[in-house]
């Protein structure tokens, strides 16, 4: 059974800086690996995919990237915004299933 | 823009009544459909796969006679909380992709459902 654990549970920086968030996965026979973000109360909204063939997406200030021999995926955000404020949420896409991590809840302060 | 909608965003009901939930790909025709719940500060959990012209595969722990699912077409699927308890009440959201593997997976925007 897949497991999806994210570390840390909750993060707060300064307005400006580079953070990284962590996100492992036990088993390694993915199809993908998708980052979401959620605001309180409301759906999800996709940040990245990256498919088990490939080892980062970029888009904008985040980067995403995937270690599947090693169970990890990061993502990476440059610059942070009080607007990156949010639940970060990474999701271990297997056969007609996705995982979803435990969550990142980041703050940033203005 | 928004590919798969989830009607409505947020209900209150009552005690023994029923919640109907629909999730709806907008612009591509899903065989599979995915329905998940989220209680507050935990993650998403994966209730049920749905698929088009079949019974749904539920996991382990969830009551397939209380929480009916419905595909009858390639693009819409529904969720029927049945005879609700407030310990329904929760966050349900849908997904849904093109393929069953391999691709990016749209979610829904989310039910918030509030049972008194």
């Amino acid at each position: 059974k897949q497991e999806v654990t994210q570390i840390p549970a909750a993060l707060s920086v300064p307005e400006g800086e580079n953070l990284v968030l962590n996100c492992s996965f036990t088993d390694s026979a993915i199809y993908n690996l998708q980052w979401f973000r959620q605001d309180p109360g409301k759906g999800l909204t996709s940040l990245l995919l990256i498919q088990s063939s490939q080892r980062e997406q970029t888009s904008g200030r985040l980067n995403a990237s995937l270690d599947k021999s090693s169970g990890r995926s990061t993502l990476y955000i440059a610059a942070s915004q009080p607007g990156d404020s949010a639940t970060y949420l990474c999701a271990a896409g297997g056969y007609q299933k996705v995982t979803f991590g435990t969550g990142t809840k980041l703050q940033v302060i203005p | 823009g928004a590919v798969v909608s989830q009607h409505p965003s947020r209900v209150i009901c009552k005690s023994g009544t029923s919640v109907k939930i629909e999730c709806r790909s907008l612009d591509f025709q899903a065989t599979t459909m995915f329905w998940y719940r989220q209680f507050p500060k935990q993650s998403l959990m994966l209730m049920a796969t749905s698929n088009e012209g079949s019974k749904a595969t539920y996991e382990q722990g969830v009551e397939k006679d209380k929480f009916l699912i419905n595909h009858a077409s390639l693009t819409l699927s529904t969720l029927t909380v049945t005879s609700a308890h407030p310990e329904d009440s929760s966050f349900y959201i849908c997904s849904a992709g093109r393929t069953v593997d391999n691709s990016p997976l749209h979610f829904g925007n989310g039910t918030r459902l509030t049972v008194t």
